[in-house]
């Protein structure tokens, strides 16, 4: 399979403690996003790499949230203390970035579960 | 105002009708416009992307995008069970961010 890749599918942690995330992008892809989508909304922006810098960050993410992309390959995504409100599914898509187009491949997401 | 604005239906339509989904946005800088499908519990699938007005057809999917009154819709011909899921528009602002509707849910009956 050769989309985007994350992993776990499922994380229930309970309030508190630390948890992370991984994505493994489109292997040829430059750009990689992570979306926080909670029940009947649309996907949310939380952050954005080209290779491996980080170039924008949303207010979404709070001082807790912390994502990397070490070699411009995987990401990880850490949410430090995790509240009940951060449950929700994190997505993670890439692109290539060609000119102004940059179609979006997303992942099957991460649903976390805060108890 | 929100950025992208689509009606989260539920949207319920029996087998073989054409199904018109539709958003509204804000930003006239806006250029290109993609419609997502996702399915229960899995991550959005990219349908369709358009830039600027006019129509985009792919199979039984046609997109299409009036930048005059901001408007971009979504038809389904001959729609299929197999077409229930929830669609989301989806904005690229030109940089790195993409903004989407909240979805529309569509059922489709046999």
């Amino acid at each position: 399979d050769t989309g985007v890749s994350q992993d776990p599918r499922h994380k229930i942690t309970k309030r508190g403690q630390n948890v992370t995330f991984r994505c493994d992008p489109i292997s040829e892809h430059n750009r990689l996003y992570w979306y926080r989508q909670t029940l009947g909304q649309g996907p949310e922006f939380l952050t954005y790499f080209q290779n491996e810098a980080q170039l924008e960050k949303s207010r979404l993410l709070s001082d807790r949230f912390s994502a990397e992309r070490p070699k411009g390959s995987f990401s990880t995504l850490e949410i430090q203390r995790t509240e009940q409100g951060d449950s929700a599914m994190y997505l993670c898509a890439s692109s290539l970035s060609v000119g102004s187009n940059t179609e979006a491949f997303f992942g099957q997401g991460t649903r976390l579960t805060v108890v | 105002q929100k950025e992208v604005e689509q009606d989260p239906g539920p949207l319920s339509v029996p087998e073989g009708a054409i199904v018109s989904l539709n958003c509204t946005y804000s930003n006239s800088a806006f250029q290109y416009f993609m419609w997502y499908r996702q399915y229960s519990r899995k991550g959005p699938e990219l349908l369709m992307y358009t830039y600027s007005s006019g129509n985009k057809e792919d199979g039984r999917f046609t997109a299409q995008v009036d930048k005059s009154s901001k408007y971009i819709s979504l038809f389904i011909r001959d729609s299929q069970p197999s077409d229930s899921a929830t669609y989301l528009c989806a904005i690229d602002t030109g940089g790195f961010k993409t903004i989407f509707g909240a979805g529309t849910r569509l059922f489709v009956k046999a």
